[in-house]
């Protein structure tokens, strides 16, 4: 059973704090990815990563930066949280390739104050 | 570009049937269904990579029209359990393969 885990279900911040966000799999995929989610917005992708060390900018990098030292995790970094970061984070993974079924994360709702 | 899909809401009775669209301005590569339940995680249905597939699951079943840049996904004698969000994801022709772009998403709700 694939299992995409993420360190917090709920976190409250506040406003110039650096968050981190650490997403971990257990299924060896090459493919990560951190996506937010608003209310009537869907899933924006913020990152993704398709190796080690490797990401791309996705829609709305903005006010976020990412690390994958290890295949098996990725992490979202809020340099400098702000009020309107306050959303749902999910973190997915995939195997490379053409794009798959991506597994997510319960993930993490987030708050700045 | 984000995909459009509609309608945004859609409430049945337990055994009507449903469709949800998925439109993009731009050529489709391949499109993805996913489900929402309130609170939880969203669960893959889906893949269509060809124009004019069609791929079923269960009762739910999807088609990809090429031509209209389009695909449709059809719920049939819906099930209280399909109640939740449904979001199509589309890779276009030309651009990333690794990236999905989500639209944003239908509420489904079936009642008894």
């Amino acid at each position: 059973d694939v299992k995409v885990t993420q360190s917090s279900r709920y976190l409250v911040k506040r406003t110039g704090e650096k968050v981190f966000l650490e997403c971990v799999q257990d299924m060896d995929h090459e493919n990560m990815f951190w996506y937010r989610q608003d209310p009537g917005l869907g899933l924006r992708l913020i990152y993704f990563s398709y190796d080690v060390k490797m990401k791309e900018k996705g829609d709305i990098p903005e006010g976020y930066s990412v690390s994958r030292e290890k295949k098996e995790r990725f992490s979202l970094i809020l340099e400098s949280a702000s009020t309107n970061q306050t959303s749902m984070y999910l973190c997915a993974s995939s195997v490379l390739g053409l794009v798959g079924e991506q597994y997510f994360g319960p993930g993490t709702r987030l708050t700045v104050t | 570009q984000q995909p459009v899909q509609s309608p945004q809401a859609v409430i049945l009775r337990e055994g009507e049937d449903a469709v949800i669209n998925c439109s993009s301005s731009k050529a489709l590569y391949s499109v993805h269904w996913y489900r929402q339940k309130h609170g939880e995680a969203p669960v893959f249905l889906m893949i269509l990579l060809k124009g004019g597939e069609q791929k079923g699951h269960e009762k739910i079943s999807a088609s990809f029209n090429e031509k209209k840049q389009q695909s449709s996904l059809y719920l049939t004698a819906s099930q209280l359990s399909y109640s939740g969000t449904y979001f199509c994801g589309s890779t276009n022709s030309g651009g990333s393969n690794y990236k999905l772009t989500f639209g944003k998403g239908t509420l489904l709700t079936v009642n008894p």
